[in-house]
C-alpha cells in the first residue's frame, strides 16, 4: 500500500542554519505531495504541496520539489528560526479513490536562538 | 475566511463513557475527515464524510462512528470510552474528494483525555 517514510527526529538547530527533512513515498502513479507543520499545541497546517512531477512547492523560505526518479519529496529551508519549532509531516493521498492523507511519522524541529 | 473549526477543545471523560465531538468545515468544502492522533501512533485515518453520507472508515472499531448534517458540519461519536482512545482528534475539510490536489485544511483539534 501507499506509504512515507521521514527521517527520524529530533532534530536540532541554531538560528540562522539550513534545514532538511528528507521524505520518500511509494505509491500507485503520481500522488499529489504535501508537507504539514504542527506547532506546539495546534492542530495541522498544510505548509506546501506539489502536485505533478518536478513541481517545486514553497511557502514561507520552505521548499520542497518532487522527485520521481528518486520518489522523493525533501524539505528545505535555507535559515530556520526559532518559530519554525514544530512537527513536520510528509503527506501523500491514498485509497483507492485518494480520500484520505497518508502521513509519515513527523519530525519534531526544535531552533535554538 | 473563517478555518475549520472544532469543539470542545478538551474532553474529560470516564473509561466506558461516551464523547461527541463536533467539526464546521471551510464554507464550500463537502467533505470532511476525521484523524486520530495518539502519542506513539501517528496521524491514522478515521473517518470520510461526504455530501451526508459516510464514504470510507480507517481501521476503527464500530464504537466509534459519526454523522455530516445538511451544512456538512460533522460529529464524531465515540462509545464505550477505553483508556487508549486518549488522544487528539483532528478534523479536516476539503472540496469534493475529486478535485485536483486532494489538500485537506485542518482544524485545532479535539485533546479527547479518558480516565
Amino acid at each position: 500500500g501507499d506509504s512515507v517514510t521521514q527521517m527520524e527526529g529530533p532534530v536540532t538547530l541554531s538560528e540562522e542554519a539550513f534545514l532538511t527533512i528528507n521524505c520518500t513515498y511509494t505509491a500507485t502513479g503520481y500522488p499529489s505531495l504535501f508537507w504539514y507543520v504542527q506547532y506546539p499545541g495546534e492542530g495541522l497546517q498544510l505548509l506546501l504541496k506539489a502536485t505533478k512531477a518536478d513541481d517545486k512547492g514553497s511557502n514561507k523560505g520552505f521548499e520542497a520539489t518532487y522527485r520521481k526518479e528518486t520518489t522523493s519529496f525533501h524539505l528545505e529551508k535555507g535559515s530556520v528560526q526559532v518559530s519554525d519549532s514544530a512537527v513536520y509531516f510528509c503527506a501523500l493521498p491514498s485509497g483507492g479513490s485518494n480520500y484520505k492523507l497518508t502521513f509519515g511519522k513527523g519530525t519534531l524541529l526544535t531552533v535554538n536562538p | 475566511e473563517a478555518g475549520v473549526t472544532q469543539s470542545p477543545t478538551h474532553l474529560i471523560k470516564t473509561r466506558g463513557q461516551q464523547a461527541t465531538l463536533r467539526c464546521s468545515p471551510i464554507s464550500g468544502h463537502t467533505s470532511v475527515y476525521w484523524y486520530q492522533q495518539a502519542l506513539g501512533l501517528g496521524l491514522q485515518f478515521l473517518l470520510w464524510y461526504d455530501e451526508g453520507e459516510e464514504r470510507n472508515r480507517g481501521n476503527f472499531p464500530p464504537r466509534f462512528s459519526g454523522r455530516q448534517f445538511p451544512n456538512y458540519s460533522s460529529e464524531l461519536n465515540v462509545n464505550a470510552l477505553e483508556l487508549e482512545d486518549s488522544a487528539l482528534y483532528l478534523c479536516a475539510s476539503s472540496f469534493y474528494w475529486g478535485r485536483e490536489g486532494h489538500e485537506q485544511y485542518f482544524g485545532p483539534g479535539t485533546r479527547l483525555t479518558v480516565t
